[in-house]
């Protein structure tokens, strides 16, 4: 059964920080892996990576997959508190549009 | 342009009755999507419209949840004989074939 699996669970820092969330996933026909951002209800779309080893960037925020091991990272640099959410890691399959969800990593960042 | 749009916003119900959750999606958008997303979980994939083809309804945890959509327009997720264990923040996306979904507001359905 497909599957993703993030972590940590929830992370609190200070504006400023610098940090990493982990998204690991097991899918049959993998296509691609998505990086939403959830405020308070709709998940708003970050990332979508197809390839391994090339980044995608905006702003403060970049990815990156690593087929090979099927993981993937999201950065954020110099943290501000409007980065609090929810980051939503998801996968697709070949056969099929429907995206499996891993649960989350929650993100606060504190002044 | 318009973003994904559902309603209601908030809905609370009783034990045993049925609801009807509405979601319009992005004009232009051949797929629409039905996730929903129990309180600190992820979103769980319930169904999807692609354009005329069968609707995959893989998700659809009982045959208490059906859902219908319109060509390439409106969708209605219905649930009959609500449980508590339904009450869960509704999410529909839309997409182009093959794209990014994008989604909208989601409904939060309480059932007391």
């Amino acid at each position: 059964e497909d599957k993703v699996v993030q972590s940590p669970l929830s992370l609190v820092v200070h504006e400023g920080d610098t940090v990493t969330l982990n998204c690991s996933y097991e899918v049959t026909n993998f296509r691609s892996l998505l990086w939403y951002k959830q405020e308070k209800k709709a998940p708003t779309f970050l990332f979508m990576l197809t390839s391994s080893g090339i980044e995608k960037k905006s702003g403060r925020l970049s990815s990156i997959l690593d087929k090979k091991e099927l993981f993937s990272i999201l950065n954020i640099t110099a943290t501000q508190t409007g980065d609090s959410a929810v980051y939503l890691c998801a996968d697709r399959a070949y056969n099929t549009d429907k995206l499996i969800f891993g649960t989350g990593t929650r993100l606060q960042v504190f002044p | 342009g318009a973003g994904v749009s559902q309603s209601p916003s908030n809905k609370v119900t009783e034990k045993g009755k049925d609801v009807e959750l509405r979601c319009d999606p992005i004009s232009g958008h051949t797929a629409l999507y039905w996730y929903r997303q129990r309180l600190g979980q992820g979103l769980e994939f319930l169904i999807y419209f692609q354009g005329n083809s069968a609707p995959d309804k893989s998700g659809l945890p009982s045959d208490r949840f059906s859902a219908e959509r319109t060509g390439e327009s409106v969708s209605t997720l219905t649930i009959q004989r609500t449980q508590q264990e339904d009450s869960a923040v509704y999410l529909c996306a839309s997409s182009p074939l093959g794209g990014t979904q994008y989604f909208g507001p989601g409904t939060r359905l309480t059932v007391l």
